[in-house]
Formats: C-alpha cells, sequence, structure tokens
C-alpha cells in the first residue's frame, strides 16, 4: 500500500480556504484516494474520493496533478465545525488489503 | 452513504470483565469491517481484519485470544474484549468496507469507548 504523508497540523481562520496537502509517491496504477474526517470520540466520515484531476462535491474539492504523487483537499470557506482531523488514504478498488491510518492533519479554524 | 451501527457507545466495566462490542452494516452488506482502537489525540490503530464466515486476521502485537471478532454474517461483527483490563481502556471503532464505480470506500462506526476500572 502507497505510505501517505501529511502535515501533522494546520491552523485558520473561519472563512478562510483550506488546503491540505497529502503526499504519495508510491501510488499505484489502481490506487484510488480518498479523505476521512474526524471528530472527537466519534469515528472518521467520508468526505472525498477521486482518481485524477479534479473532483468537488458539496463538502469540499479535490485536487490531483498528472503524477498522482500527491493530492490536495481544498475546503472552502472554512467554520468552527471544520475543526477536526483530516486523514488521506490511498488503497486500490479491490478487495483483499487492508486499510492503515496515517497520522492525519489536525485542523484548527478559530475565529 | 452507508450507515455502520456500532454499540454500545460507551462502556465502563470493572477488570476482569468482558465486554462485546457490535457492528452492523445497515443498508449495505460487508464482507469485510475492519476494527480499529485509537488512543487520545493519536490516529486509528488496525486491531484486526473480519472477513465474513472466515477467521479474523490479527495485527502483529494484537493478542487473538484476548480481542475475539466473529463475523457471522454479512451485516454483523462483533468484538469481544476478553478479560478486560484497565490497559485495553480505550476508544474502539469499525468499519465496512463497500465499494463502488468510485473505489473503495468506508463507512465507520460511530465508536465505543471503554474504561476498565
Amino acid at each position: 500500500l502507497a505510505k501517505t504523508t501529511q502535515p501533522i497540523s494546520m491552523d485558520s481562520y473561519e472563512g478562510q480556504e483550506v488546503n491540505i496537502t497529502c503526499s504519495h509517491n508510491n501510488i499505484a496504477t489502481n490506487d484510488y484516494i480518498t479523505w476521512y474526517q474526524q471528530f472527537p470520540s466519534q469515528g472518521p466520515r467520508f468526505i472525498i474520493q477521486g482518481y485524477k484531476t479534479k473532483v468537488t462535491n458539496e463538502v469540499a474539492s479535490l485536487f490531483i496533478p498528472a503524477d498522482r504523487k500527491s493530492s490536495t483537499l481544498s475546503l472552502p470557506r472554512v467554520s468552527l465545525s471544520d475543526t477536526a482531523v483530516y486523514y488521506c488514504l490511498v488503497a486500490p478498488n479491490t478487495g483483499g488489503f487492508k486499510t492503515i491510518f496515517g497520522a492525519g492533519t489536525r485542523l484548527f479554524v478559530k475565529a | 452513504g452507508a450507515v455502520v451501527s456500532q454499540h454500545p457507545s460507551r462502556v465502563i466495566c470493572k477488570s476482569g470483565t468482558s465486554v462485546k462490542i457490535e457492528c452492523r452494516s445497515l443498508d449495505f452488506q460487508a464482507t469485510t469491517m475492519f476494527w480499529y482502537r485509537q488512543f487520545p489525540k493519536q490516529s486509528l490503530m488496525l486491531m484486526a481484519t473480519s472477513n465474513e464466515g472466515s477467521k479474523a486476521t490479527y495485527e502483529q502485537g494484537v493478542e487473538k485470544d484476548k480481542f475475539l471478532i466473529n463475523h457471522a454474517s454479512l451485516t454483523l461483527s462483533t468484538l469481544t474484549v476478553t478479560s478486560a483490563h484497565p490497559e485495553d481502556s480505550s476508544f474502539y471503532i469499525c468499519s465496512a468496507r463497500s465499494f463502488d464505480p468510485g473505489g473503495e470506500k468506508l463507512f465507520f462506526g460511530s465508536g465505543t469507548q471503554l474504561s476498565v476500572l
């Protein structure tokens, strides 16, 4: 499985756009990139998933360059409630593997 | 999205007792479920992979006789912490794997906070 590297923590202010980048240099051809959000004392929640270029949903955007060795989660106009830990995972879309979480990025949004 | 229900959300027990945690996929079938434990301000640590109808695969360092996993149906996996001790106190989370054309997604339970006195 591709190893991922993210910043340990980030600070932002309400209303700002936040970009969290994840490095996955040894991503494989059939790997997808998925981001999860976790609040304290809760299980993680799926945010967005992509394979290449750009994906956007009602919550976030995911930018993936052509070489796919990194990806950037973009949260537009964050609010205090976006304070959470964000995890980037890289895994194939087939079974028979286990999902390992990295350290994640702790985002703190200030008023 | 798919829903995974985990119960109980919180349990306090005496040392030496056993605790069972249930994880159910409510609107999809999950042939594979995962169990994690998480300590405060740390990431999720994979404990075991649970496959329906077969024995669970445990990560290195996780005692399979201590943490019994049963995945008897496509919608239910259980984790039993046997003879719990204070060092087993932790936040336990389950997840179920779902595949769609966009790739694998994991759906997580809300977690179980276990406190062993």
